[in-house]
């Protein structure tokens, strides 16, 4: 079956910690984003990238940090530097064209102690 | 700056009855316009798909409209059942970016 794998799917952080989070999906998308969602709010991108070893910064991208070394994965971490970092993680991937249909995984909640 | 508007954002209807929820947006050059579900704690799932070009969508019993000019979608779910609860969020795709809504949360009352 061809999706999105996130994980894990609860994590908690004590404070000053970085910590990294998985994506990997097996549709062959070039495209793939990182998105956060919090009650009340629209999701906001963090970051994206259209292609292997190429990421650009969303709107929300302070205090985060990704790589892109392969088609199939793109990991985020949230470091100590983001004042706020409690909240649910998606990931989503596309082909990367404006007409694109946009597929999710499954989440990430973090909870910082 | 794109705004995506949801409302109400939440609605309880009874089995069976058919339902509209609304979505409206306040820049109409959008390529695309994709309605999602998501159950509590879950990821998004896409529903429906319309390109900028196509005025509605279906999928078994849902429906999904598009006005560009009026900057409005709708997304029609005909016999409404229990497992349809969830919240629905639309997302609009402009120029390298999508707008999410904050989503109407669905409780369907059995």
């Amino acid at each position: 079956d061809g999706g999105i794998t996130q994980s894990p799917k609860y994590l908690f952080r004590k404070e000053g910690q970085n910590v990294t989070l998985s994506c990997e999906q097996n549709l062959n998308h070039d495209a793939m984003y990182w998105y956060r969602q919090d009650p009340g709010q629209g999701l906001r991108l963090i970051y994206y990238s259209q292609i292997v070893n190429d990421f650009q910064k969303g709107d929300i991208a302070e205090g985060y940090s990704v790589s892109r070394e392969k088609k199939e994965s793109f990991p985020l971490t949230v470091t100590s530097a983001q004042k706020n970092p409690t909240a649910f993680y998606l990931c989503a991937s596309s082909i990367p064209t404006n007409t694109g249909e946009l597929f999710f995984g499954e989440g990430s909640r973090l909870t910082v102690l | 700056k794109q705004e995506v508007t949801q409302i109400p954002a939440a609605l309880s209807v009874p089995e069976g009855e058919n339902l509209v929820l609304n979505c409206s947006f306040t820049d109409s050059a959008i390529y695309n316009l994709q309605w999602f579900r998501q159950d509590p704690g879950k990821g998004l799932t896409s529903l429906l798909l319309i390109q900028s070009s196509q005025r509605e969508q279906t999928s078994g019993r849902l429906n999904a409209s598009l006005d560009k000019s009026s900057g409005r979608s709708t997304l029609y779910i005909a016999a409404s059942q229990p497992g349809d609860s969830a919240t629905y969020l639309c997302a609009v795709r402009g120029n390298e970016k999508l707008t999410f809504g904050t989503g109407t949360r669905l409780t369907i009352i059995p």
